[in-house]
């Protein structure tokens, strides 16, 4: 099992600011995804990320893939209450998830 | 767009009862998958599923939990004697071969009593 640390656990920000979470491992991953999970739902996937220090956007999201594949970042642009949820880092070598980084947008 | 589908939404058994949790993976999805989610905490991996047999199992899933693909369509877990801990959220996801894109469903609510 390859674990995944996510950081922070918990974010509250207000509607504008930006942010930048954390998915972290001591092992290399073929490839790492990120998920958004709202209360009462399951995850939804936002993005895979496959090649070291890639850098990958979603609108005001930009997701980056470490250069030795051990790592990624998600950082979000101009914060909107619709982005509130829980962020969830997983590895596709195994399919687990990392605790996640709550998010709390405030308009 | 095709979706994963769950039954039931909500289920409340006495600690010691049996359950089956039932979920419709996407029709041309192979691997299948059952994670849990205790409220407010992580998304935990059960046990991944391919080619009618289990391929990965996490040390939660013990002597008490089975998976079965009963037809082509059904993909089911069951406790065997529910406790109090298995009280959570339970998903079910599955992918095509080809892709790593996990699908998930709305999950059960199980609350065990």
């Amino acid at each position: 099992t390859q674990l995944l640390e996510q950081s922070p656990q918990f974010l509250s920000i207000q509607e504008g600011e930006n942010l930048t979470v954390y998915c972290n491992s001591s092992s290399v991953f073929s490839s790492l995804q990120w998920y958004r999970q709202e209360p009462g739902e399951g995850p939804v996937l936002l993005v895979t990320v496959v090649t070291g220090g890639e850098v990958k956007k979603l609108k005001r999201l930009t997701f980056q893939f470490g250069d030795a594949r051990k790592d990624s970042s998600l950082h979000i642009t101009a914060a909107q209450p619709g982005d509130t949820g829980l962020y969830l880092c997983a590895g596709t070598n195994d399919m687990r998830f990392g605790a996640g980084t709550r998010l709390t947008v405030k308009p | 767009e095709p979706e994963v589908t769950q039954t039931p939404s909500h289920q409340v058994t006495q600690m010691g009862q049996e359950v089956i949790l039932r979920c419709v993976p996407i029709s041309n999805h192979l691997y299948f998958y059952w994670y849990r989610q205790i409220l407010g905490q992580k998304v935990e991996f059960l046990v991944s599923f391919y080619n009618n047999e289990i391929s990965e199992k996490s040390e939660i899933f013990d002597d008490q939990f089975s998976v079965e693909r009963p037809d082509g369509s059904n993909f089911t877990l069951k406790i065997r004697s529910t406790k109090l801990e298995d009280s959570a959220m339970y998903f079910c996801a599955s992918r095509p071969l080809a892709a790593e894109k996990l699908f998930f469903g709305s999950g059960t609510q199980l609350s065990v009593l």
